[in-house]
């Protein structure tokens, strides 16, 4: 079984440019999730989609930065436009909501840089 | 939402078994304990998860006392390739929520 796998693995680009995020979660898991570490920070949880809804997106920083889980199978994350503090690893996860524990399985990351 | 506290860093030799704890004073009724392991330039990897009492699994065993106010993470005979970052992680587990909050680790190195 395919894991999470996530595009690009690194993307540098200028400040005030669009950077586009995919990631595509295990087959048949409804739950997907970003979170984003900044560099010398903590892993921070970004938003939380289940299937194509939008569950919480409590920790999104800003409104430049835009999620979407059409059809409920992959998702993007863009950052438009991009600043420098968005310089960072973004990771996915997803999971397949139980009745009890729930495992989330991680992608390897994307590593934005904002010159 | 429950935050933990954790060493900031271990080391150990090849064979030995590592203990990594976490406190979790604000765990909720709700709340699973959950590890994973980060290697440099990889996502988090899951280890292991329990609610209460011991789960062993095939790489590690999780150690939850009655309070579950803290965890234990043991790692039987360490090897080289253990070397890497532990996070011990409370979930809210609320309806379809389950936001994980992540703490600094706790970075493992093995020495031969």
């Amino acid at each position: 079984e395919a894991g999470v796998t996530q595009f690009p693995s690194h993307s540098v680009i200028e400040k005030g440019q669009t950077v586009t995020l995919r990631c595509d979660p295990i087959s048949g898991h409804d739950n997907l999730y970003w979170y984003r570490r900044v560099m010398g920070k903590e892993i921070k949880f970004l938003l939380h989609f289940v299937k194509e809804s939008k569950q919480d997106e409590s920790g999104m920083p800003n409104n430049r930065f835009l999620a979407e889980r059409t059809g409920g199978t992959y998702s993007t994350l863009k950052v438009q436009p991009a600043e420098l503090e968005d310089s960072g690893v973004y990771f996915c996860a997803s999971s397949q909501p139980g009745t009890g524990q729930e495992t989330q399985y991680f992608g390897p990351g994307t590593r934005l840089l904002v010159l | 939402l429950a935050k933990t506290t954790q060493p900031i860093s271990m080391d150990s030799y090849e064979g030995q078994e590592v203990n990594i704890t976490c406190s979790h004073n604000n765990i909720a009724t709700n709340d699973y304990i959950t590890w994973y392991q980060q290697f440099p330039s990889q996502g988090p990897r899951f280890i292991i998860q329990g609610y209460k009492t011991k789960v062993t699994n095939e790489v590690a065993s999780l150690f939850i006392p009655a309070d579950r106010k803290s965890s234990t993470l043991s790692l039987p005979r360490v090897s080289l390739s253990d070397t890497a970052v532990y996070y011990c992680l409370v979930g809210l587990k609320g309806g379809s929520n389950y936001q994980l909050i992540w703490g600094a680790g706790t970075k493992l190195i093995i020495k031969p």
